[in-house]
């Protein structure tokens, strides 16, 4: 059975802190992974990552693939109380390319 | 990013009614779409593979006569609970696969209430 582990399950820093979230993985016939955060209703896209040790970046946000470790790290910089929110990570694989998601990071931004 | 419109956001209704939730992707063509059901505090959890113009496929654990998934066009599927008892009541989320780029984009949810 195809299994996600995110860690921490929940994080509590300062504005201005800089966060690492964790996700590791074992899937059959691994195809991509993907980071998604979830607010109040459904989760919006973040990242997909297909390709070992190439860095994604969007703004204060940064992902990277280790195929080799199977896992995952999702950084945030310069955090912002805006960042609150649920981070989900998911891995697609199979022939249907199903997603399987990790049970979610929980951060918490205080100002 | 492209659109997935889910309809409705909330549905209020009687223990032993049936409720059908709608899920469009609006500006690409979904040969599959997903739905997923969360309770609070925990993660997203697949109930079923919805493919255009074919059966759906059923998670372990999920009663199909119960949830039933329809797929009859590549922008819309639908799902319907039927006979709805207070233990449906959950979050229910649907996407779409945008089937060039492989990325999965969701509609808003439907928060599910069966009194």
């Amino acid at each position: 059975e195809d299994k996600v582990v995110q860690s921490p399950l929940s994080l509590v820093v300062h504005e201005g802190d800089t966060v690492t979230l964790n996700c590791s993985y074992e899937v059959t016939n691994f195809r991509s992974l993907l980071w998604y955060k979830q607010e109040k209703k459904a989760p919006t896209f973040l990242f997909m990552l297909t390709s070992s040790g190439i860095e994604k970046k969007s703004g204060r946000l940064s992902s990277i693939l280790d195929k080799k470790e199977l896992s995952s790290i999702l950084n945030i910089t310069a955090t912002q109380t805006g960042d609150s929110a649920i981070y989900l990570c998911a891995v697609g694989g199979g022939s249907n390319y199903k997603l399987t998601f990790g049970k979610g990071t929980l951060l918490t931004v205080n100002p | 990013g492209a659109v997935v419109s889910q309809h409705p956001s909330w549905v209020i209704c009687k223990s032993g009614t049936s409720v059908k939730i709608e899920c469009r992707s609006l500006d690409f063509q979904a040969t599959t779409m997903f739905w997923y059901r969360q309770f609070p505090k925990q993660s997203l959890m697949l109930m079923a593979t919805s493919n255009e113009g074919s059966k759906a496929t059923y998670e372990q654990g999920v009663e199909k006569d119960k949830f039933l998934i329809n797929h009859a066009s590549l922008t819309l599927s639908t799902l319907t609970v039927t006979s709805a008892h207070p233990e449906d009541s959950s979050f229910y989320i649907c996407s779409a696969r945008d089937s060039p780029s492989l990325k999965l984009f969701f509609g808003s949810g439907t928060q599910l209430s069966v009194l």
